[in-house]
């Protein structure tokens, strides 16, 4: 079955350490990408996104995505967290020419000060 | 643009009540998602309009729940009646055809059946 699995269901950090959050997915065909962030009690939001190009992807507040197509993976980085990172991560995929988009389970990021 | 607006924030109703969830959407978007958000299942796709057009409605748990979309700047969803089962946060976005800049979601309703 079509899906999109992040590996990870919650991650714990400190301050100032490396972070990578893993995406893969199982759509045939070519896709877009998305990752977005949930902060408590808040709607989601667009972190950063691949429609084509240069696979590594620079998006807001520091983080970046390496779309690795072999792989059929998307995974999140950042090189050094911080306390204001702590939220919960959502990999999504579109199928180019299909209209909706279906998102992982999400990881929770904690990051202690 | 206000982004994706959503009313109510909060919701308590009691079973068996009926419950409206209302969205509107960014001005010349042409996509509208309502999608719900537990713990146990994430986020799930419940149904999506293109153009006010109801295109994929397969997420609909059950005929409890309908949706509508009367013009461009307007949808709800509906439960009738309601269950506890159903207390969970529902997100409507919308986006432009090409999902160029994702999707853009509401602040959210979270709904809470006692």
């Amino acid at each position: 079955a079509q899906s999109v699995s992040q590996h990870n269901h919650h991650v714990i950090l400190s301050e100032a350490a490396s972070l990578e959050l893993g995406c893969n997915y199982s759509y045939g065909g070519t896709v877009n990408l998305f990752w977005y962030v949930q902060y408590p009690g808040q709607h989601l939001q667009l972190l950063l996104k691949y429609f084509s190009g240069d696979p590594l992807v620079k998006g807001i507040k520091g983080f970046e995505a390496e779309f690795i197509k072999s792989k059929f993976s998307f995974n999140l980085r950042k090189p050094s967290v911080q306390w204001s990172d702590t939220a919960e991560y959502f990999c999504a995929v579109n199928q180019v020419h299909n209209n909706d988009m279906r998102f992982g389970a999400g990881t929770r990021l904690t990051v202690k000060p | 643009d206000a982004g994706v607006i959503q009313s109510p924030r909060h919701e308590v109703t009691e079973m068996g009540q009926e419950v409206t969830l209302r969205c509107k959407p960014i001005s010349g978007h042409d996509y509208l998602f309502w999608y719900r958000q537990t713990m146990m299942r994430g986020l799930e796709l419940l149904i999506y309009f293109n153009n006010n057009v109801p295109i994929d409605d397969s997420g609909m748990p059950e005929d409890r729940f309908s949706a509508k979309m009367p013009n461009a700047s307007f949808s709800t969803l509906k439960i009738q009646p309601s269950e506890p089962r159903d207390s969970a946060v529902y997100f409507c976005a919308s986006s432009l055809a090409g999902f160029s800049d994702g999707y853009t979601f509401g602040s959210g309703t979270r709904l809470t059946v006692v």
